[in-house]
């Protein structure tokens, strides 16, 4: 069965940084991209990023409304992705979630997320 | 950027009677259109891929059509698990999502 798991979140200020980890089991992770989609309260879904895997570069994409703050990265030997945020804004608060490409390009499954929120 | 119009954005439906939900997208995308449900508290799970193939589990009452700029999502019968918040997804080019549809008990 293919399980996400993501941790790492909590409250932080306006400006700060902050470190979301997803953990992945049940297929194989080194030759998978990973994404990270967000939600805030009440709001609908925003995808946030992705990186491919080795054999693609480890290549990275991101949403304008976070380039240039946020990195996305991974260990392939620890079957874990990660979102690194830098210079958060309050709008920045949302749950987010990994999930990983599927069938083409769709997303399926997507972990349980993590909070995030940024405030002082 | 492709955007994602989802209509309406509330549906009050009765339980057994049928819900219609409809997804535009700002330019054609061919059939690379996903929808996902999502019940409070939980994560999005995946229904239909390529506009109209259903994920794994999902019950034959859902049904997925359309192709390049209009798709809808059908629930044929609502039972009371289906009362839930559904999004389109467009992974044409990049990822956007709809804003959502909120099927509601009437």
């Amino acid at each position: 069965e293919v399980q996400l798991v993501e941790s790492g979140g909590g409250l932080v200020q306006p400006g700060g940084s902050l470190t979301l980890s997803c953990a992945a089991s049940g297929f194989a992770f080194s030759g998978s991209a990973m994404h990270w989609v967000r939600q805030a309260p009440g709001k609908g879904l925003e995808w946030v990023g992705r990186i491919r895997s080795e054999a693609n570069s480890y290549a990275t994409a991101y949403a304008a409304s976070v380039k240039g703050r946020f990195t996305i990265s991974r260990d392939d030997s620890k079957n874990t992705a990660y979102l690194q945020m830098n210079s958060l804004k309050i709008e920045d608060t949302a749950v987010y979630y990994c999930t990983r490409p599927a069938y083409g390009d769709c997303l399926d499954p997507w972990g349980q997320g993590t909070l995030v929120t940024v405030s002082s | 950027e492709i955007v994602m119009t989802q209509s309406p954005d509330t549906l009050s439906v009765s339980p057994g009677e049928r819900a219609t939900l409809s997804c535009r997208a700002s330019q054609n995308i061919d059939f690379n259109l996903a929808w996902y449900q999502q019940k409070p508290g939980q994560a999005p799970r995946l229904l239909f891929y390529g506009a109209s193939t259903r994920a794994t589990g999902i019950p034959a009452r859902f049904s997925g059509s359309g192709s390049g700029t209009e798709f809808t999502l059908t629930i044929s019968s609502l039972q009371s698990e289906d009362f839930a918040v559904y999004y389109c997804q467009q992974y044409s080019n990049w990822w956007t999502f709809g804003q959502g549809t909120k099927v509601e008990i009437k």
